[in-house]
């Protein structure tokens, strides 16, 4: 399985672009790239996933390195409300068996006023 | 529309006793979950079912059993609870495991075994 490797936590100023990084050097070429985060105790949400390409949607951009083997999470303009643990998750091979989302310890991403 | 929901919410067991979580969701998808999260930590996946009448199992599968009753419904069952099952149970479902798509949870349930 590929795995991630991200910072314990970060901290933002309300505002400002958060910027969370992802490194997963072991990823293979049909794996995606998930994010989710949790607000304090609820059950995680979904971000944005992405292959190659970058991509944005209402919440996040996601970029993603040409050789693939670190991405980085933008929150353009972080809000408190935006406090949470993110999780970077690469999607394990469909072809293996027991596959589904492994979350990790994730970011705990800190936005103050 | 109601997601995922999961019943109880919170509960206290006994060492010994047996309980079993519900989940249910209303988006017809084909894949539900159960994960386990402990304090400070990041969740790890129990069992899963990929499609109505499959189950396999996870990361931390011993000690629980699943039924996926129906498409709508995947319980969780705990035989005889320990203390080191006390922690945060969340359910989830996404249209198809094999697929690369969102997945949807629920708002946990809270256990704790004394």
């Amino acid at each position: 399985d590929a795995k991630t490797t991200q910072p314990p936590s970060m901290d933002c100023a309300e505002g400002r672009a958060a910027n969370l990084p992802c490194n997963h050097s072991t990823i293979s070429g049909n794996e995606y790239v998930y994010w989710y985060r949790q607000i304090h105790s609820q059950g995680p949400q979904y971000i944005i996933h992405g292959l190659k390409n970058n991509e944005t949607n209402e919440m996040a951009s996601l970029i993603i390195t040409e050789d693939r083997k670190s991405s980085t999470l933008i929150l353009p303009h972080a809000t408190l409300r935006d406090t949470a643990v993110y999780y970077c998750i690469v999607r394990v091979d469909p072809n293996q068996a027991g596959t589904a989302l492994i979350f990790g310890k994730g970011t705990t991403l800190s936005v103050s006023s | 529309n109601a997601g995922v929901t999961q019943t109880p919410k919170f509960q206290v067991l006994k060492t010994g006793q047996s309980m079993t979580l519900q989940c249910a969701q209303d988006m017809n998808h084909n894949s539900m979950y159960w994960y386990r999260q402990d304090p400070g930590m990041g969740l790890r996946l129990i069992y899963y079912s990929a499609s109505e009448g499959t189950t396999d199992k996870g990361e931390v599968p011993n000690g629980y059993n699943v039924s996926r009753l129906n498409k709508r419904e995947f319980s969780l069952r705990l035989e005889s609870a320990a203390p080191s099952q006390t922690s945060v149970y969340f359910c989830a479902s996404s249209e198809g495991v094999w697929m690369n798509t969102e997945a949807f949870f629920g708002q946990g349930t809270r256990l704790t075994v004394v």
